[in-house]
C-alpha cells in the first residue's frame, strides 16, 4: 500500500534538546510538507519542498530545520530555538504543484511531540 | 487572520440528518479543498473545487463555491456516526507569477458530532 509514514507516533523530549521527526512516503510524490497543529486549531505550514535538495520556509519556520536528500524522505528537526514545540506535527505529500492548480495533499498520521 | 474560516466551530446532529459546514476566505483563490480529520489522525482529502466551478458532488458530499461572496459550503447528506470528525477547508491564494510552491491555508475546522 502506498502512503506516508510518520514515526514515532508519540515523542517526549526535555526542553533544550533537538528532536527529529521522520516522514517517509512511497507515493512517488515530488512535493512534501510539514504542518503544525495546535489543539482546536487549523494547520500551519512550517516548511515545504517541491523537489529533492530544495525546500522553502512556510509561515512558521523559525526554530525548525529540514532536509530533502531523498525524494522519499523529508525529516523535520525541532530545535531548542523553537519556543513552543509541544504540538501535533503532520507531514504531507503531493504531486508537484503547478502555478495555477493545487493537487490534493496526502497526510501521514502525525507525531505528537511533548516537550517538558 | 485566517484565509479560510469555518462556521460553525462545532455541530452536533442525529444520525440521518444533513450537516452543513461553511467556509469563508478573504483573497482570490485558484481552488478550495475540503479535508476531514478523525481525532488524533492525519487529514484525508475529500473534495477539490476549482474557482470556475460552482458545485461538485462526491457520494454523500456536496460542495458549493461562491467566489463573489468568497465562501464555500460542505453538505453531508444522511449523516452516519462514522462521519464524526473535524472538517477543514483549505485555500490557496492566486499565484503572483510564482511557478512553484503550494501554500494551502487551512481554517480552524468544524467539529462534527453525529449521534447514533
Amino acid at each position: 500500500d502506498g502512503g506516508i509514514t510518520q514515526s514515532p507516533k508519540y515523542l517526549f523530549r526535555k526542553e533544550g534538546q533537538n528532536v527529529t521527526l521522520s516522514c517517509e512516503q512511497n507515493l512517488n510524490h515530488d512535493a512534501m510538507y510539514w504542518y503544525r497543529q495546535d489543539p482546536g486549531q487549523g494547520l500551519r505550514l512550517i516548511y515545504y519542498s517541491q523537489i529533492v535538495n530544495d525546500f522553502q520556509k512556510g509561515d512558521i519556520a523559525e526554530g525548525y530545520s529540514v532536509s530533502r536528500e531523498k525524494k522519499e524522505s523529508f525529516p523535520l528537526t525541532v530545535t531548542s530555538a523553537q519556543k513552543n514545540p509541544t504540538a501535533f506535527y503532520l507531514c504531507a505529500s503531493s504531486i508537484r504543484q503547478e502555478s495555477s492548480y493545487n493537487s490534493p495533499l496526502h497526510f501521514g498520521n502525525g507525531t505528537r511531540l511533548t516537550v517538558t | 487572520s485566517q484565509q479560510g474560516e469555518e462556521d460553525p466551530q462545532a455541530l452536533s446532529i442525529q444520525e440521518g440528518e444533513n450537516a452543513t459546514m461553511n467556509c469563508s476566505y478573504k483573497t482570490s483563490i485558484n481552488n478550495l479543498q475540503w479535508y476531514r480529520q478523525n481525532s488524533g489522525r492525519g487529514l484525508v482529502h475529500l473534495i477539490l473545487i476549482r474557482s470556475n466551478e460552482r458545485e461538485k458532488h462526491s457520494g454523500r458530499l456536496r460542495v458549493t463555491l461562491d467566489t463573489s461572496k468568497k465562501s464555500s459550503s460542505l453538505l453531508i447528506t444522511a449523516s452516519r456516526a462514522a462521519d464524526t470528525a473535524s472538517y477543514f477547508c483549505a485555500t490557496d491564494a492566486m499565484s503572483r507569477g510564482e511557478t512553484s510552491g503550494s501554500r494551502l491555508t487551512f481554517g480552524e475546522g468544524t467539529q462534527l458530532t453525529v449521534n447514533p
